[in-house]
């Protein structure tokens, strides 16, 4: 069966540190793969995806990057953290092409809090 | 361009009473919905999902939706709340099967009453 593993679960960092949360998939190939995130009190925004090995689709212009150096694992990435970027960070997987179900399944999170 | 609305940012009901979590889409093509549920500082499963068969799709925990498109609509429901379901739900419409974006609603938090 597929898993999905994120890390850390929490993290604090100081403004203007650099940021890096990891995702890895196990038990597939090939898959979707998603960042999202969901500041206080508002819903998902999803932030980067990818097809494939170093394949990065970009949602919105921010802080952050996001590579995918290997074909299950997906890694988001900041230079320099504001503020702004606190948050609960949620990668997600699906199977390459949706199939008939189209289903997203969702890591545990990362709660980022930047101070 | 794809947007899901949920009415209701916080719902309560006493422990017995029906569940209902709205939630309103637009679309310009035809749908994938989903809800999805999320417990504290945790991540979200997959609750129940519609993609073109039977307009009534009935999910776990004992959760069903109902799509209807003459009002847009993706209402969620259980006929009888359990004091376990209180959580953050989340509404999500995708129509792409290639690249599977999910555009998610604001969420509701259900607060149940003992």
């Amino acid at each position: 069966s597929q898993t999905i593993h994120q890390w850390p679960a929490t993290l604090v960092q100081p403004v203007g540190s650099p940021l890096s949360l990891e995702c890895t998939v196990e038990g597939t190939s090939n898959p979707n793969l998603y960042w999202y995130r969901q500041a206080a009190g508002r819903g998902l925004q999803l932030l980067f995806y990818s097809v494939g090995i170093g394949q990065i689709s970009s949602e919105v212009p921010q802080n952050l990057s996001a590579s995918r150096p290997q074909d299950r694992q997906f890694i988001l990435s900041s230079k320099k953290l504001l503020l702004s970027d606190s948050g609960f960070y949620l990668c997600a997987w699906r199977l390459a092409g949706g199939g008939t179900k189209n289903i997203q399944y969702f890591g545990a999170g990362t709660r980022l809090s930047v101070l | 361009a794809q947007s899901v609305t949920q009415l209701g940012s916080h719902v309560s009901v006493s422990e017995g009473a029906l569940v209902l979590l709205r939630c309103n889409y637009s679309s310009s093509v035809p749908p994938y919905l989903f809800w999805y549920v999320q417990y504290p500082n945790q991540g979200l499963q997959l609750l129940l999902k519609y993609t073109s068969a039977a307009t009534l799709v009935k999910g776990i925990n004992g959760f069903e939706a109902e799509f209807k498109k003459s009002e847009t609509s993706f209402h969620l429901t259980k006929p009888s709340a359990h004091m376990s379901d209180a959580a953050e739900y989340f509404c999500a419409v995708s129509h792409s099967s290639n690249t599977g974006k999910l555009i998610f609603g604001q969420g509701t938090t259900l607060q149940v009453k003992p």
